[in-house]
């Protein structure tokens, strides 16, 4: 079975300083993982996509996460914090059950930037 | 502009209630879904249709139920609300292949009382 684990609920960092938010996965196969972002009271949006292509994937706004299937991780980081980049965060897993693609979602880490 | 349009955003009703949200995208998409998101929990599966004309429930179907009326929409229907079903409800649809992505839309904002 699949799943995904944020490692933190909250992560507080100042503006310009580095992002960093922790997930570790779980799957069967090869999957395709995914970050979204939810800013508050709006729905979600995709940041990035990784589809078995680079480990390395590069998003928008600046964000990029990592694949090691040594360490079943995808990390999110960006070099330097903005305050509009405030918003919960959400680590996503794809499944296959019956033919039928779903996602899994991890619990969500909200981020605060600090001016 | 293509994409998921979900109605109404906010609604509240009272417990015993019934109601049907809304779901429709016009991006030619097989597949469509229902979430809840509820604080510290991520969003959990309610229902899903893989392509018109079948659905599958996911991981807290108890209480809804789903109608795939065409291509296009895919409602959710709360028969007796309750106050536990109170929650931000996302509707999404996903294209073709392994690797692509969902498109969510703005989301419904249910208070049960």
């Amino acid at each position: 079975a699949q799943s995904v684990t944020q490692l933190d609920s909250h992560v507080s960092v100042s503006e310009g300083t580095p992002v960093l938010l922790r997930c570790n996965y779980s799957s069967s196969y090869s999957p395709s993982l995914f970050w979204y972002v939810q800013h508050p009271n709006k729905g979600l949006q995709l940041l990035l996509k990784y589809t078995s292509a680079a480990t390395l994937v590069k998003g928008i706004n600046g964000f990029e996460a990592e694949f090691k299937k040594s360490e079943t991780s995808f990390h999110l980081t960006k070099p330097s914090a903005h305050m509009s980049d405030a918003a919960e965060y959400f680590c996503v897993v794809s499944a296959i059950s019956d033919s039928s693609y779903k996602l899994i979602f991890g619990s969500g880490t909200r981020l605060l930037v600090r001016p | 502009n293509a994409g998921v349009t979900q109605t109404p955003k906010f609604q509240v009703l009272k417990t015993g209630q019934s109601m049907t949200l809304q779901c429709a995208q016009d991006m030619n998409h097989n597949s469509m879904y229902w979430y809840r998101q509820d604080p510290g929990m991520g969003l959990r599966l309610i229902y899903y249709s893989a392509s018109e004309g079948t659905t599958d429930k996911g991981e807290v179907p108890n209480g809804y139920n789903v109608s795939r009326l065409n291509k296009r929409e895919f409602s959710l229907r709360l028969e007796s609300a309750a106050p536990s079903q109170t929650s931000v409800y996302f509707c999404a649809s996903r294209g073709q292949g392994l690797d692509y992505g969902y498109t969510f839309g703005s989301g419904t904002r249910l208070t049960v009382v």
